[in-house]
């Protein structure tokens, strides 16, 4: 159980196009999702928290107009990253929490975005 | 100084050996810990996930709080290749909320 499924897993584009990273989960309903962005032998960096329904919570420092979160359902969350350059080539990883009280984070496989 | 701290190896074990992981924190607040594996170019799974101090046991995986010394650990018993990953801690203050992760300990299981 708790699976989420991300897709694409990996994307290879120019520079100047917006690509859009979705994360589902797929065999429970989540509230709550998280976008984190992994560099090379690094740690998760949170990017942003989305609550199905409302606006997205940044992180500080992460552009909300360059990384824009909808989270329109409770197993649909996409990530659009607009205008990529070769700077925000990375790993996307999302994560879902399962409704209900003290459910943990459960992460797609991430997607691996290459701006050319 | 960071809020939480791993060593980021590589640990070299022969199989059948024990994995012995461990993190160190600062901030008090943190009440849910969990351990997560990540495999190179792959999303993190889940391992562990504990609540204040305590021991959790789940197969293999052995997970251990000590909230009075702000110390958490996983043990990983017989080892074996298809552990080699690395290993990630991560902690909240209340279910939900955002995580915070250790810089994850890469570990190296020898057949």
């Amino acid at each position: 159980g708790a699976v989420v499924s991300q897709h694409p897993s990996r994307v290879i584009c120019k520079s100047g196009t917006s690509v859009k990273i979705e994360c589902r989960s797929l065999d429970f309903q989540a509230t709550t999702m998280f976008w984190y962005r992994q560099f090379p032998k690094q740690s998760l960096m949170l990017m942003a928290t989305s609550n199905e329904g409302s606006k997205a919570t940044y992180e500080q420092g992460v552009e909300k107009d360059k990384f824009l979160i909808n989270h329109a359902s409770l197993t649909l969350s996409t990530l659009t990253v607009t205008s990529a350059h070769p700077e925000d080539s990375s790993f996307y990883i999302c994560s879902a929490r399962p409704t209900g009280a003290n459910q943990p984070q459960h992460f797609g496989d991430g997607t691996r975005l290459s701006i050319l | 100084q960071k809020e939480v701290e791993q060593d980021p190896g590589p640990l070299s074990v022969p199989e059948g050996a024990i994995v012995s992981l461990n993190c160190t924190y600062s901030n008090s607040a943190f009440q849910y810990f969990m351990w997560y594996r990540q495999y190179s170019r792959k999303g993190p799974e889940l391992l562990m996930y504990t609540y204040s101090s305590g021991n959790k046991e789940d197969g293999r995986f052995t997970a251990q709080v000590d909230k009075s010394s702000k110390y958490i650990s996983l043990f990983i018993r017989d080892s074996q290749p298809s552990d080699s990953a690395t290993y990630l801690c991560a902690m909240s203050k209340a279910a939900g909320n955002k995580l915070t992760f250790g810089g994850g300990t890469r570990v190296l299981v020898k057949p």
